[in-house]
């Protein structure tokens, strides 16, 4: 497709469970980046990847949440034992050139832990 | 303090207004500057991208970056109720790749 793809749009999960996010970037984007979305809140910054690479990764970031992109294509963004804080948008960005910032977002995967 | 400051709003105008959005911001490492447009349920869209200060024009939009004030703006000329969505400023340092958001401001056009 033409734009960044998330699956899935939504996802319900119980407290406790797993969940796993994917991103397909548009086809030859060489950075890809993870946000996450509070509600009313702006995105803030979980993890990069330079092709296969994952370069930095959020201090912030709870050692619950994992993220690969193996052979620099897509990516899968885990949450292990979710709570009920970890229910946000997730949003995945991609962008052709690294070190630009106008990069490209997907519409998102909406997790609603219950 | 967070690093950008943003006025959530939400702020309502008539069609055709101007409307000034705007952020501050503390990181002075900060080098390039963007406004985004998200749309209910919707990812952000790229509207405008700025590396330096002054002003930079697209259609109905301007956007001004003044780095000595740390002082971001986004002017929307002739206001359509399609532009109702929310504006999100954000920013990253020269070589960096991530990005910081503000807040984000609610915009409603009004007919």
């Amino acid at each position: 497709g033409a734009g960044v793809s998330q699956s899935p749009r939504y996802k319900v999960a119980k407290r406790g469970q797993d969940v796993a996010l994917r991103c397909d970037p548009i086809s030859g984007h060489v950075s890809l980046f993870w946000y996450q979305q509070a509600l009313g809140q702006g995105p803030e910054f979980l993890t990069y990847f330079q092709n296969e690479a994952q370069l930095e990764k959020s201090r912030l970031l709870s050692d619950r949440f994992s993220a690969e992109r193996p052979k620099g294509s897509f990516s899968t963004l885990e949450i292990q034992r979710t709570e009920q804080g970890d229910s946000a948008m997730y949003l995945c960005a991609s962008s052709f050139q690294p070190g630009t910032g106008g990069y490209t977002f997907g519409s998102g995967t909406r997790l609603t832990v219950v | 303090q967070k690093e950008v400051e943003q006025d959530p709003g939400p702020l309502s105008v008539p069609e055709g207004a101007i409307v000034s959005l705007n952020c501050t911001y503390s990181n002075s490492a900060f080098q390039y500057f963007m406004w985004y447009r998200q749309y209910s349920r919707k990812g952000p869209e790229l509207l405008m991208y700025t590396y330096s200060s002054g002003n930079k024009e697209d259609g109905r939009f301007t956007a001004q970056v003044d780095k000595s004030s740390k002082y971001i703006s986004l002017f929307i000329r002739d206001s359509q109720p399609s532009d109702s969505a929310t504006y999100l400023c954000a920013m990253g340092t020269g070589g960096g790749n991530k990005l910081t958001f503000g807040t984000g401001t609610q915009l409603k056009v009004e007919l």
